[in-house]
């Protein structure tokens, strides 16, 4: 069975500096990952995908897949208050029209 | 108006109740999903539906169903409702071109005691 593992935190970081989130996955065969925000008390939404080894920028944020390491991240530059959520890492499931989700990675930025 | 709209947003029930959770979306898609999240155990998929006649079990499946009444209407039931059903429950959709965008309703949160 597919699974994609996320320590669950929380991490706190200073406002301004970087995050690092890190997921990891089973499946060596999988090629694409995403990565859902959920505020507190609010429903998932997607962020950001990446579908080929290396990284992928897109304003603050940076995705990074390896492959070879099986492993995924998430990095979020000049962390501001509104970035405190929890971070879910998502995978392709054992059908092409599932995906499975991490338990998710609790992130705190502190003034 | 939101796309994904879910029915109740708050529920209470007792052990042994029907309770049916309802989910309507205006995003044309054909793909729908039921999922439950709790605590430390992330997203969890009960079924998912690919449309009116296609219904699928997912990975916790045991002690519910649905219902896919139209391609805008999916219905989750727990016939029997236990303790550990609670839980954070939410519908989801999806492109078929696209299936890792979801996009989520606002959850239900049900409490069974």
């Amino acid at each position: 069975q597919k699974e994609v593992e996320q320590n669950s935190g929380p991490l706190s970081v200073p406002e301004g500096a970087i995050a690092s989130l890190n997921c990891t996955y089973s499946d060596r065969g999988s090629q694409s990952f995403f990565w859902y925000r959920q505020y507190s008390g609010k429903s998932p939404e997607l962020i950001m995908s990446i579908y080929s080894n290396g990284d992928k920028e897109d304003g603050r944020f940076t995705a990074q897949l390896n492959k070879a390491s099986q492993y995924v991240s998430l990095l979020i530059r000049d962390s501001q208050p509104s970035d405190s959520a929890t971070y879910l890492c998502a995978g392709p499931g054992s059908s092409a029209s599932k995906i499975i989700f991490g338990s998710g990675t609790r992130l705190s930025i502190r003034p | 108006d939101a796309d994904v709209t879910q029915t109740p947003r708050n529920r209470i029930t007792k052990t042994g109740k029907r309770i049916m959770l309802e989910c309507s979306q205006t995003k044309g898609h054909d793909r729908m999903y039921w999922y439950r999240q709790d605590p430390g155990l992330g997203l969890r998929l009960i079924y998912y539906s690919f449309d009116v006649k296609d219904i699928n079990k997912g990975e916790i499946s045991d002690g519910y169903s649905v219902s896919r009444q139209a391609q805008a209407k999916f219905s989750l039931s727990l016939e029997s409702a236990i303790p550990n059903q609670t839980a954070l429950y939410f519908c989801a959709t999806s492109d078929p071109r696209e299936v890792s965008e979801q996009f989520f309703g606002p959850g239900t949160r049900l409490t069974v005691l």
